[in-house]
């Protein structure tokens, strides 16, 4: 079944910087669109962004462009979001899911905590 | 952007009731339109999508209608594993966009 496991969250300050991974397995991974998507403390989701299958087609949520980069390498069935110029408002629980429209698939999320 | 809003915010009901939560978008969206459970320090989970679908494996008193903008979520007998927090959320546009979520619990 549809395997996905984040990792890479922590700590940082603000205008830090943190790279977040996912592996995935039980699917073919290269066959997918994958996303990233947030849920701040108590709070409810957010999209933030999401790649085609080769990586040729990107789109961020605007209160990450500019900011964030997402990218994947299908050789080893990983996904990755590299977040710049963190801000407080950025603290949040990160999810991957497979999809771009309905997320069939979601891993345990990585804590992403942006404070001084 | 497109806006989902949900009502009621939360409620609660006793086992075996029929409970039934909206969503409308602030425009149409057909019937892209997805339904996912969260319970406590878990991820989502997708119960429906295109509206009305059913996931595989998800039992059959969860179900969902609509068109356009104005969705319906039914779980028609509720049972005690269903506390949890709903959430609908579109997909006919960017960004993707979620309703606020829905806290089901226990009377």
């Amino acid at each position: 079944q549809v395997q996905l496991v984040e990792s890479g969250g922590g700590l940082v300050k603000p205008g830090g910087s943190l790279r977040l991974s996912c592996a995935a397995s039980g699917f073919t991974f290269s066959d997918y669109y994958m996303s990233w998507i947030r849920q701040a403390p108590g709070k409810g989701l957010e999209w933030v962004s999401y790649i085609s299958s080769s990586g040729s087609t990107i789109y961020y949520a605007d209160s990450v462009k500019g900011r964030f980069t997402i990218s994947r390498d299908n050789a080893k069935n990983s996904l990755y979001l590299q977040m710049n110029s963190l801000r407080a408002e950025d603290t949040a629980v990160y999810y991957c899911a497979r999809g771009a429209g309905y997320y069939r698939g979601w891993g345990q999320g990585t804590l992403v905590t942006v404070s001084s | 952007d497109i806006q989902m809003t949900q009502s009621p915010s939360s409620l609660s009901a006793s086992v075996g009731d029929r409970v039934t939560i909206t969503c409308q978008a602030s425009q149409d969206i057909s019937n892209y339109l997805n339904w996912y459970q969260q319970k406590p320090g878990k991820a989502p989970k997708l119960l429906i999508y295109d509206a009305s679908n059913l996931e595989t494996g998800v039992p059959s008193r969860f179900s969902g209608s609509g068109s356009g903008t104005d969705f319906t979520f039914t779980i028609s007998s509720l049972q005690p594993e269903d506390i949890a927090t709903y959430y609908c959320q579109q997909y006919d546009n960017l960004p993707r966009t979620f309703g606020p979520g829905t806290k089901v619990d226990i009377k």
